[in-house]
Order: C-alpha cells, then structure tokens, then sequence
C-alpha cells in the first residue's frame, strides 16, 4: 500500500464546475500536509498547505482529517488554468512524500 | 534571486556511460533533495542533505551517488547509467522546519534520456 494515495483520475469538468479531489495517507505520524500543482512538464508547485481547521485561498479549500487520515481539495468555479495534476503531499520527519496525482481537465 | 536551478535541461546519454547532474540555489536553503518521477510512479526521493557536507539515502538511492560540498550546490551522479534511469530528474530545497516551513521549492528539472 502506497503511503499517499490518490485517484489518478482524470477528472473532466466544464468551466465554473466545482470539482473535489481526496487523498488519504497511512502514517498517523505525519504532521504537516500540502497540496501542490503540477502542470505537464514542469516542476511541482506548492498551492497550499492543509490545516486542521481547514482552510481558503480564494477558489481552493483544502480540509484535514486527522482521525481519518484523509485530506481533501475543493475547487470551485473551475477555470481553464486550473487544468494540471494536484499532488497530494504529507512530510515524515525530512521528507516529504507524494502521492501520484490527479489529473484534472477543465473544458470550455 | 533565481531560485532552485538545474543543469543540464535534457541530456541524452548511452548505457553504461557516466554523468552528474548539478542543483543550485540562492536561498541559503540548509535541506536539499533529489527526485525522480516516472510516468504512473509520482515523484520519488533519491538521495538528500540535511546540511553542507551531509548526505543521506531516499526511496530510491541505487545507481546514484550525491555530493553537498558547498551549502548552495548538490551533485547527483550517475556512475554507469542504465535504461532504467531514463527519467525527469528534480531537484527541490526547502529551510530549517520551523512551524509549517516544510514547503519545497523546485528546479525545473532534467529530462534524462539513457539508450
């Protein structure tokens, strides 16, 4: 079992769709959690860091679940520029660990 | 201020024949790091330093070696390159944790090919 998983998708929307992304890690030791962007061909980019009160960065919201060990991604209003893999990433100790990604495609 | 750097961009190489990779940054970052991503496998840590002089194994360490002499610099070496190796090579470095500072900044990457 992977220690980040998360659907791969893709996930095809039409513009201003809301669109959610889950993500749910195995080590109940890890302490701090992220989602970043990664769009084709290029180096990953932090969006935002998850907190367990959860929180906004205008069309985002991201929610942690620690009991559950699962973290999720709201999108609201989807844009064309939103089209790339979010990343779901958890750090133990150093490092950080990243799941696969989630392809999301938005259409006109 | 340029961030996280990575030379070369794409390099084609033979089996067996040998390379180094070169990572830089400007941010007086202590940890730096080195993945590699496949396609289905996401980004998988390589080898990484927690300070100058310092190295230490990720997930992924075989067929790699890594050299921080100085802080802003961290090498990785491939000594006998396979196929296997043909990968995008990323190189991130992030500060000293404190609170949430966890976040890693990103090279743009090397594209490896290895025939």
């Amino acid at each position: 079992r992977k220690e980040v998983e998360q659907d791969p998708g893709p996930f095809n929307v039409p513009e201003g769709a809301t669109v959610a992304f889950n993500c749910t890690y195995s080590n109940s030791a890890s302490q701090s959690f992220f989602w970043y962007r990664q769009d084709c061909r290029k180096e990953p980019k932090l969006l935002m860091s998850v907190y367990s009160s959860g929180n906004e960065d205008g069309r985002f919201t991201a929610q942690l679940n620690r009991a559950s060990q699962y973290i999720s991604l709201l999108i609201r209003d989807s844009k064309l520029s939103d089209s790339a893999t979010y990343l779901c990433v958890v750090n133990r100790a150093d490092k950080l660990i990243f799941g696969t990604g989630t392809r999301l495609q938005v259409f006109p | 201020n340029a961030g996280v750097t990575q030379t070369p961009k794409f390099r084609v190489l033979k089996t067996g024949q040998s390379m180094t990779l070169l990572c830089a940054q400007d941010m007086n970052h202590e940890y730096m790091y080195w993945y590699r991503q496949d396609p289905g496998m996401g980004l998988r840590l390589i080898h990484y330093s927690v300070g100058e002089g310092t190295t230490a194994k990720g997930e992924v360490p075989d067929g790699y070696n890594v050299s921080r002499l100085k802080k802003q610099n961290f090498l990785l070496g491939l000594e006998s390159a396979a196929p296997s190796q043909t990968s995008v090579y990323f190189c991130a470095s992030r500060k000293i944790a404190g609170g949430s500072s966890y976040e890693q900044y990103f090279g743009p990457g090397t594209r490896l090919t290895v025939t």
